[in-house]
């Protein structure tokens, strides 16, 4: 079956420690992204990717970092310079073409607690 | 920038009663599309529905439909005959950029409970 996985589902850090969460897909898309979720917000992106080899800040990525050395892997590392890392963080991915039909589909998401 | 408002937090609905879920957006852009995504308790985010902006006819999928206002820059979606598998977090989302799917901005989302 086609889809994004991310992995693992739920994550405990200590303080002060990177950490790095996993997103895979097999749909052959080309542009990924990484949302982080708050309550009583909407997402907000991160970083996004639309070609192997590079990526683009997005309007929250103080504190992240990101690699993407195969089509298939898009992980992100939360640095110990984010202030506030708890939060659930969702992979998308798209095939990266304009109009309406590239919909972003997205993975089950990780929820990060940093102790 | 633009942003998209729902100012709903939280709806309910008895089952197979219809609700309204209500979502404003601000652009001075006249082209760019508009969506609704469903995150059940699993968290997994689904498209429910899409509009694009030039598209006078309001989009519909089975039972769900949006309202588009233009003008008023609104964009509410309609469930009808709701089932408890509707209940979740319904998020309104907007992207204006055709050929750039990285500039999607999502509301804050409206919790939508179902009650038998």
């Amino acid at each position: 079956d086609g889809g994004i996985t991310q992995s693992p589902k739920y994550l405990f850090r200590k303080e002060g420690q990177n950490v790095t969460l996993s997103c895979e897909q097999n749909l052959n898309h080309d542009a990924m992204y990484w949302y982080r979720q708050d309550p009583g917000q909407g997402l907000r992106l991160i970083y996004y990717s639309q070609i192997v080899n590079d990526f683009q800040k997005g309007d929250i990525a103080e504190g992240y970092s990101v690699s993407r050395e195969k089509k298939e892997s898009f992980p992100l590392t939360v640095t110990s310079a984010q202030k506030n890392p708890t939060a659930f963080y969702l992979c998308a991915s798209s095939i990266n073409l304009g109009g309406v039909e590239n919909e972003q589909f997205f993975g089950p998401g990780t929820r990060l607690t940093v102790l | 920038a633009q942003t998209v408002t729902q100012s709903q937090p939280e709806m309910s609905v008895q089952e197979a009663e219809t609700v309204t879920l209500s979502c404003t957006y601000d652009t001075s852009e006249s082209d760019y599309y508009l969506f609704w995504y469903k995150q059940p308790p699993s968290r997994q985010m689904i498209l429910v529905i899409r509009q694009e902006a030039y598209k006078q006819q309001n989009a519909t999928e089975n039972r769900f439909s949006v309202n588009f206002q233009k003008a008023a820059k609104s964009f509410s979606l309609k469930i009808s005959d709701s089932q408890l598998g509707d209940a979740a977090m319904y998020f309104c989302a907007y992207r204006n950029h055709p050929y750039n799917n990285n500039d999607m901005r999502f509301g804050a989302g409206t919790r939508l409970t179902v009650k038998p």
